[in-house]
């Protein structure tokens, strides 16, 4: 099962853009890279996901190595409301396990 | 839209009961995955179903099971309660089967407390 590497907490100031890393040197060429947040108790929410090229959405942006083999999560300007556990996980087109790892925990500071 | 629904949001059993949680996709996804989340072991995948059939499995021992209707609300069961098994059972839903570009929409868990 494909496995991704993460940070266990990160800190960053409030306003200030925050990059998150993800490794996932085992990733197969139809990998997809997925993001989720985990704010305090709630359910995870979708962040973000690529293939190949950089993404952009409304919530962040996602940066793929042009190896594959690692990715990083921008949010531009942090906000308190940002502060979660954010969980990288790759999902192929075939029926394998589903593996979220323990996250990063962002912590914002005001 | 409404979100995934899960009932019930807290529960409290004692070992060697059963229990059953139930979940409500949202309308129109016909994939449901339940996750447990225990704060040493993290999210963990336990099974996926789609259109009625499991697709996908975790590694959990047969005590968990779970199973999905034709309006593809889902329901897991874990029996023989250990104290364990106490955490938060998390419910997705996708479009389709988790695969690939499709992402997943959790409902807010129900927590088992085993006592």
């Amino acid at each position: 099962d494909a496995k991704t590497t993460q940070p266990n907490s990160m800190e960053s100031n409030e306003e200030e853009p925050v990059h998150l890393p993800c490794n996932h040197s085992t990733i197969s060429g139809t990998d997809y890279i997925h993001w989720y947040r985990q704010l305090p108790s709630q359910g995870p929410e979708y962040v973000i996901h690529g293939l190949t090229s950089n993404v952009n959405n409304r919530m962040a942006s996602l940066a793929i190595a042009e190896d594959r083999k690692s990715s990083t999560l921008i949010l531009h300007r942090a906000t308190l409301r940002d502060a979660a556990v954010y969980y990288c996980i790759l999902k192929g087109n075939r029926d394998d396990k589903i593996i979220f790892g323990k996250g990063t925990r962002l912590h914002i500071l005001p | 839209k409404a979100g995934v629904t899960q009932t019930p949001r807290y529960l409290i059993k004692t070992r060697g009961q059963q229990v059953t949680l139930s979940c409500s996709p949202i309308s129109g996804h016909r994939s449901v995955s339940w996750y447990q989340q225990t704060p040493g072991q993290g999210l963990q995948f336990l099974f996926e179903y789609f259109s009625e059939t499991q697709r996908n499995k975790g590694n959990f021992p047969g005590r968990f099971s779970g199973r999905q209707f034709s309006n593809s609300r889902s329901e897991m069961n874990v029996s023989t309660l250990e104290l364990g098994d106490s955490a938060l059972y998390l419910c997705a839903s996708s479009r389709l089967n988790y695969r690939g570009q499709e992402t997943q929409y959790f409902g807010p868990g129900t927590r088992l407390l085993v006592l």
